[in-house]
C-alpha cells in the first residue's frame, strides 16, 4: 500500500514564475491537507480538500495560492508570481474518512531564486 | 498566537533511558491530540494519539499522557534507542466543527546517545 506521494521532491523557481506541486493521497483515502513548513518552524495548515471542494482554506494566503483537488488524479497546490518568502517546505497530507490521523508525504522543497 | 507549544527546542539523552516530550496548548476545546517523529528532508512519520476521554495511551515504547487540567501532554519514550533521534512534533485537532486541520507545534529535537 503506497504510502503519500509528492512531486516533485524539489523545485526551484525565479521570482515570478509559476509553482505547481501535486499530491497522491493513500489509497482509500478522501481527505487531503496541505501544509507548509518555514526554516526553523513548524508545520502550518493551509487547506483541507474533499474530492472537488475545498472544505476549510483558512490557512492560505489570500493571493497568488490556490489548491485543487479533482475528481480524477492527484490533488494540486499553485503558487502564482512566487517571492522569495514562499521559500519553504510544502507537506501533503491524507486520511481516510473520519479518522484524525493524518498521514504525510515526503514533501516538496521550493527555492525561489 | 501559538496555541500549540513545545518549550524545549531540544533533548538529549542517554540510550536506554527514558525519553520525556512536553507539549501544551492553549484551547480547552482541543479535543484529539497527536505526536509525529520527523527525519531531516522527509515528512512527518504519525507515532501515536490520544483523545481527550483519555488520560493515556501506550503503544509499545511510546506512551502519550494528557492532562486535561493542565492543558499538558506529553510523550514517553522508553527506552529510548539512537534510531529515536529526530524532531517531535504535538499537535492538536482543535475539534468542534472539525474541519480536519492539525495545529502543530514548533518541535522538539531528540538526540539519544549510545
Amino acid at each position: 500500500n503506497a504510502g503519500v506521494m509528492q512531486n516533485p521532491r524539489h523545485l526551484v523557481r525565479r521570482r515570478g514564475q509559476e509553482a505547481r506541486l501535486r499530491c497522491s493521497p493513500m489509497k482509500g483515502h478522501s481527505h487531503v491537507y496541505w501544509y507548509r513548513q518555514l526554516p526553523e518552524e513548524g508545520l502550518k495548515f493551509m487547506v483541507y480538500l474533499q474530492k472537488e471542494n475545498i472544505i476549510d482554506e483558512s490557512g492560505m494566503p489570500k493571493e497568488r495560492f490556490s489548491a485543487e483537488f479533482p475528481k480524477e488524479g492527484p490533488s494540486i497546490l499553485r503558487i502564482q508570481q512566487v517571492v522569495r518568502g514562499d521559500s519553504a517546505a510544502y507537506f501533503c497530507a491524507s486520511s481516510p474518512m473520519d479518522q484524525n490521523e493524518q498521514y504525510f508525504g515526503p514533501g516538496t522543497r521550493l527555492t525561489v531564486t | 498566537d501559538q496555541q500549540v507549544k513545545q518549550n524545549s527546542p531540544s533533548l538529549s539523552v542517554q540510550e536506554g533511558r527514558i525519553s520525556i516530550l512536553n507539549c501544551d496548548y492553549t484551547n480547552s476545546m482541543f479535543d484529539y491530540f497527536l505526536w509525529y517523529k520527523k527525519y531531516p528532508a522527509e515528512g512527518p512519520t504519525f507515532l501515536i494519539s490520544i483523545s481527550s476521554i483519555k488520560d493515556k495511551n501506550e503503544d509499545g515504547r511510546f506512551t502519550v499522557f494528557l492532562n486535561k487540567s493542565a492543558k499538558h501532554l506529553s510523550l514517553h519514550i522508553v527506552p529510548s534507542q539512537p534510531g529515536d533521534s529526530a524532531v517531535y512534533f504535538c499537535a492538536a485537532n482543535p475539534g468542534s466543527s472539525n474541519t480536519g486541520k492539525l495545529i502543530f507545534g514548533q518541535g522538539t529535537t531528540l538526540q539519544v546517545k549510545p
